[in-house]
């Protein structure tokens, strides 16, 4: 079946440093392609999004690119500030089979900046 | 425009008790799930619902009943609470299949 799976944290980095969170998926289908953020004490947020190979999602300094061939969404931050801060998860969903519209999570990966 | 709403933020209970956690959207979105996040576990769905009459079992609905009276409302009852359910629950909705979720601030619950 469809499934995630993310590095595993936690990741500590210091501020303007670069950060990768590596995400690779298994999918029938055309799945669409998604980061979500959590910041503490808080729920899910849609930090970019991808609908189809070679697309580009970016948002807040954020980029991830949809490579079908490496079946990979990489989350990348050119220089990280102690506001990002969360915990990151990629998702996908899948207009193949029964659960349309639903989500499948990779674990997540706590991502800590210090000053 | 409240987005997703839910109640109660933090709920403790007592094995074998019932609870239903509310979920509420004012966004007229079709699509509406219930996910529970568990340490080093990512989120899992429990159940959906692509209507309003019509829902449908996620990857771990055992223990959980929902219902879709109207297109706003989407609760998730736990008909006799364990341990095991102790979690973080997330409703969420979209407008339609593949597209952007909306997640609600969550309940934290504790099953003692």
């Amino acid at each position: 079946g469809n499934s995630v799976t993310q590095m595993e944290g936690p990741v500590t980095l210091s501020e303007e440093a670069f950060l990768t969170i590596n995400c690779t998926y298994t999918a029938t289908g055309y799945p669409s392609l998604f980061w979500y953020v959590q910041y503490p004490g808080e729920g899910l947020q849609l930090l970019l999004k991808a609908t189809k190979a070679d697309d580009k999602g970016s948002n807040k300094g954020f980029e991830a690119t949809y490579r079908k061939e490496t079946t990979s969404f990489h989350l990348e931050k050119g220089s990280v500030q102690v506001s990002d801060s969360a915990v990151y998860f990629c998702a996908l969903t899948s207009n193949y089979g029964g659960s349309q519209g639903n989500l499948i999570f990779g674990k997540g990966t706590k991502l800590s900046v210090k000053p | 425009n409240a987005g997703v709403t839910q109640t109660p933020k933090f709920q403790v209970l007592k094995t074998g008790q019932s609870m239903t956690l509310q979920c509420a959207q004012d966004m007229n979105h079709e699509y509406m799930s219930w996910y529970r996040q568990d340490p080093g576990m990512g989120l899992r769905l429990i159940h959906y619902s692509v209507g309003a009459g019509i829902t449908d079992q996620g990857e771990v609905p055992n223990g959980y009943n929902v219902s879709r009276s109207t297109t706003e409302d989407f609760p998730l009852r736990l008909l006799s609470a364990a341990p095991s359910q102790t979690s973080v629950y997330f409703c969420a909705s979209t407008i339609d299949g593949g597209d952007t979720q909306y997640f609600g601030p969550g309940t934290r619950l504790t099953v003692l």
